[in-house]
């Protein structure tokens, strides 16, 4: 169990236009998803919390008009990088949170989408 | 003082070595803790969650000291497929509740081990 899905696990797009990133728990219900980044020999950067149905919540220093971020149901999340430009080119990661439970503080992480910006 | 820190390696060994990573952790208020797994261009996988009694998952032991703030993972018997980077990660909620559950991630320590 707790298997979680992003779409695409690759993009590559010009500077200026915008990409959307889906993530969907599978086979659970998440209350709480979580958008990560991670450069090169970096660690993992939370970006934002997505809460279903109410506003994500942005870390210091993450533009919340570039990075746009929907909750519409209990299964799925969408990250949009808007007007994306080279410096956005990066491997992003969702996170899900399954609601309620004995491991309900555990997070299952998607495979990530490495996006590249030209 | 960064709030995860790991010794980022790598540590190469053989084969069936027993190998130790250490972490540390700076905010005293960290509710639970994690070993992440990472391999190369791939997603951190969940490989177990650090109990105050310690714990352990056939090869692998895990152990936290809250005084300390200092969390280990042991792999015995190594093995190749063992090759990954080790991340570990400290969360300041507990239990169930919460509408936020920041993950705090160390920088990781790469491990290979060799036939």
């Amino acid at each position: 169990g707790a298997v979680v899905s992003q779409h695409p696990s690759w993009v590559i797009c010009k500077s200026g236009t915008s990409v959307k990133i889906e993530c969907r728990s599978l086979d659970f219900q998440a209350t709480t998803m979580f958008w990560y980044r991670q450069f090169p020999k970096q660690s993992l950067m939370l970006m934002a919390t997505s809460n279903e149905g109410s506003k994500a919540t942005y870390e210091q220093g993450v533009e919340k008009d570039k990075f746009l971020i929907n909750h519409a149901s209990l299964t799925l999340s969408t990250l949009t990088v808007t007007s994306a430009h080279p410096e956005d080119s990066s491997f992003y990661i969702c996170s899900a949170r399954r609601r309620g439970g004995p491991l309900a503080y555990e997070q299952y992480f998607g495979p990530g989408t490495r996006l590249t910006v030209t | 003082r960064k709030e995860v820190e790991q010794d980022p390696g790598p540590f190469n060994v053989p084969e069936g070595a027993t190998v130790a990573f250490n972490c540390t952790y700076s905010n005293s208020a960290s509710q639970s803790f994690f070993w992440y797994r990472q391999d190369c261009r791939k997603e951190p996988k969940l490989l177990m969650s650090v109990y105050s009694s310690g714990n352990e998952d056939g090869r692998f032991t895990a152990q936290l000291n809250r005084a300390s703030q200092y969390i280990s993972l042991l792999i015995r018997d190594s093995k190749l497929s063992d090759s990954a980077t080790y991340l570990c990660v400290v969360n300041m909620l507990g239990g169930y509740g919460g509408s936020q559950g920041n993950l705090i991630f160390g920088k990781g320590t790469k491990l290979s081990v060799k036939p």
